[in-house]
């Protein structure tokens, strides 16, 4: 089956750096995208991997493995209005002409002054 | 400004009541989708359209319709709303490239009493 796994919650400090997980089990693979989703507000795009490694956005960074299924976002320098929930999202290659997502719950982390 | 427009933002209905949620953007992209957000079930793709005049189902689309008459506009139409309809709704706009980011619309809060 497709599914992908992240932590429910997060809490972190102003000013420190905190990686939230994400693990997928899908029967392709054609991309992995993060998203931040402030409360009640619409998700909006933070990165995409398609191959192996790091990528690096400013204060965002974000990691892929592909042979593990395993990717992390990476938030340095922590600011209050990191406080959001982060939605990883995995394109499966198999969905045809549909350009559908397969979506992680979210992870909803809260920066602490 | 590159945007996905919905219209209404918030709605309070009855069951039963049809109801059209327009979305339209003007980044001239052509897939466009409707998701709808629930917690604990996160973003669940309801209907996509891969341009004008082409549309197919997506996860769960039961209970809905969309119609796709010019590449700027996707609205999802409920013929006979039930409470379990109520949710967060999303329409999103792909540009397709090597990363095919989706660009959110500001959301649709429907209640169905």
């Amino acid at each position: 089956g497709q599914n992908i796994d992240q932590p429910t919650e997060m809490t972190a400090t102003e000013g420190a750096i905190v990686q939230i997980n994400c693990t997928y089990q899908t029967s392709g693979f054609n991309g992995l995208f993060w998203y931040q989703q402030h409360a009640g507000e619409a998700p909006t795009f933070l990165s995409y991997n398609v191959l192996d490694g790091l990528e690096e956005k400013g204060r965002f960074s974000s990691f892929l493995s592909r042979s593990k299924g395993y990717s992390y976002l990476l938030l340095k320098e922590l600011q209050m209005k990191d406080s959001a929930s982060y939605l990883c999202a995995v394109r499966d290659q198999w969905a045809g002409n549909n350009r559908k997502l397969i979506w992680g719950l979210g992870t909803s982390l809260a920066v602490n002054p | 400004e590159a945007q996905v427009t919905q219209n209404p933002r918030y709605l309070i209905t009855v069951t039963g009541k049809k109801l059209t949620v327009t979305c339209s953007q003007n980044m001239n992209h052509e897939y466009m989708s409707w998701y709808r957000q629930d917690p604990g079930l996160g973003l669940r793709q309801i209907y996509y359209s891969m341009n004008v005049e082409v549309t197919d189902k997506g996860d769960v689309p039961e209970g809905y319709k969309v119609s796709r008459k010019e590449k700027r506009n996707f609205p999802l139409i409920l013929e006979s709303p039930s409470p379990n309809q109520t949710s967060l709704y999303f329409c999103a706009s792909t540009r397709q490239g090597a990363t095919d980011t989706q660009y959110f619309g500001p959301g649709t809060r429907l209640t169905v009493l």
